[in-house]
């Protein structure tokens, strides 16, 4: 099975902020990397897909980046609505498994 | 619209069984894999068991085999997960969730249901 390893686990940022998330894979999973926000007591939402295609709906300030096993999320000014916890995942091989999440708290 | 309405989570024993749903309306949905997904209270999300559109192919993660069955129902529009044996360790909200094959992006999620198993 392919482990995803995000980091942080959680940080602290002020609006208008530039947040950068990390998603590490055990092995090449080539392109086959989402990310999704969720809020808390609300089902998780797709923000990005194959590493850097923007979910439509989403804002232009998300965006996605890397290949093989390291990835990266940035959020380029964070907004309050931005505050949540953010999951990466990959959709290479089955079981399509999950990050730990990172946590963006408000400063 | 499309959307994903989960129901039959509730309390249950351990050792008991359960059989959660999903409705999906909006979609076409024999074009699409499904997926249940679960989080644990305060924990992250964790891919339980997924189906492709014609059920060719079903998975599990590895600590619900032979005791979790995912299946489906074309015809009406749901998908179903039987859970049987649970214990504590299963108690999460269960989402279900829609990709366009099964190694694609979940890009439709339910609202979740809860599951407690408790004595």
């Amino acid at each position: 099975d392919i482990q995803m390893t995000q980091s942080p686990s959680s940080l602290s940022a002020s609006v208008g902020d530039r947040v950068t998330i990390t998603c590490r894979a055990s092995q090449n999973i080539s392109s086959f990397l989402n990310w999704y926000q969720q809020k808390p007591g609300k089902a998780p939402n797709l923000l990005i897909y194959a590493t850097s295609s923007l979910q439509s709906g989403v804002p232009s300030r998300f965006s996605g980046s890397g290949s093989g096993t390291d990835f990266t999320l940035t959020i380029s000014s964070l907004q309050p609505e931005d505050f949540a916890t953010y999951y990466c995942h990959q959709s290479y091989s089955t079981p399509p498994n999950f990050g730990g999440g990172t946590r963006v708290q408000i400063k | 619209e499309v959307q994903l309405v989960e129901s039959g989570g509730g309390l249950v024993q351990p050792g008991r069984s359960l059989r959660l749903s999903c409705a999906a309306s909006g979609l076409t949905f024999d074009d699409y894999a499904m997926h249940w997904v679960r989080q644990a209270p305060g924990k992250g999300l964790e891919w339980v068991s997924g189906i492709s559109w014609n059920s060719g192919y079903i998975g599990y993660t590895d600590s619900v085999k032979g005791r979790f069955t995912i299946s489906r129902d074309n015809a009406k529009n749901s998908l179903y997960l039987l859970m049987n044996s649970l214990t504590v360790d299963d108690m999460a909200v269960y989402y279900c969730a829609k990709s366009n094959t099964v190694l694609d992006a979940f890009d439709i999620w339910g609202q979740g249901t809860m599951v407690t198993v408790s004595s």
